[in-house]
């Protein structure tokens, strides 16, 4: 069965620390993706990842930083952590033109 | 960017009943796709539907592109349906998708 793997399911950290949230996919999909999610507002995109060493802001990215140093890990990293980066955060991969879509199960991230 | 946008937010439904859920969005875009996120968070993608009607067991879904709209369509509704539905959107250039606010759905016994 295809699957995204997200690290952790819950994160409790302290504000100011460095954060680290790992993805695997193992479907060889070309495409990566960084959501956040919080109550009314859906999903929101944070960066995303066409190819390896390869980034493209989405929507939020300020506050974050990602690494794709190979094709079926992409890392989400929070450089300063802040009680308004609590979200949960959601890692998607897809082929080309978006087909594939899957998700991860989410990482529910607090900061203290 | 493009908007896209959910109506109703939220809906609570009994056991059986049908249901209506709308996505409309401010551009041309080049693919839509509806996501459902159950109550344990996981999403699952549910329909790629650019344009037309496409039916899978008791859902289905429109999209007429020209009018900048889809409805999903739950018909017989049932406890497990209940989550959180999302429309999204591709753009032109292919390289964002973009999410609406969602449609929470609750069904009752």
């Amino acid at each position: 069965d295809v699957k995204v793997t997200q690290s952790s399911r819950y994160l409790v950290k302290r504000t100011g620390e460095k954060v680290f949230l790992e993805c695997v996919q193992d479907m060889d999909h070309e495409n990566m993706f960084w959501y956040r999610q919080d109550p009314g507002l859906g999903l929101r995109l944070i960066y995303f990842s066409y190819d390896v060493k390869m980034k493209e802001k989405g929507d939020i990215p300020e506050g974050y930083s990602v690494s794709r140093e190979k094709k079926e890990r992409f890392s989400l990293i929070l450089e300063s952590a802040s009680t308004n980066q609590t979200s949960m955060y959601l890692c998607a991969s897809s082929l080309r033109g978006f087909y594939g879509y899957t998700f991860g199960s989410g990482t529910r991230l607090t900061v203290v | 960017g493009i908007q896209v946008e959910q109506s109703p937010p939220d809906l609570i439904l009994q056991e059986g009943a049908n249901s209506t859920l709308r996505c409309n969005f401010s551009d041309s875009v080049n693919n839509l796709q509806w996501f459902h996120q159950n109550p344990w968070g996981q999403l699952i993608n549910l329909f790629y539907i650019p344009s037309g009607t496409k039916q899978n067991g008791r859902l289905s879904a429109t999209t007429v592109a020209t009018e900048r709209y889809s409805l999903l369509y739950i018909s017989s509704s049932q406890t497990t349906d209940s989550g959180v539905y999302f429309c999204a959107v591709h753009n032109n250039a292919g390289n964002m998708l973009t999410f609406g606010g969602g449609t929470r759905l609750m069904v009752k016994p």
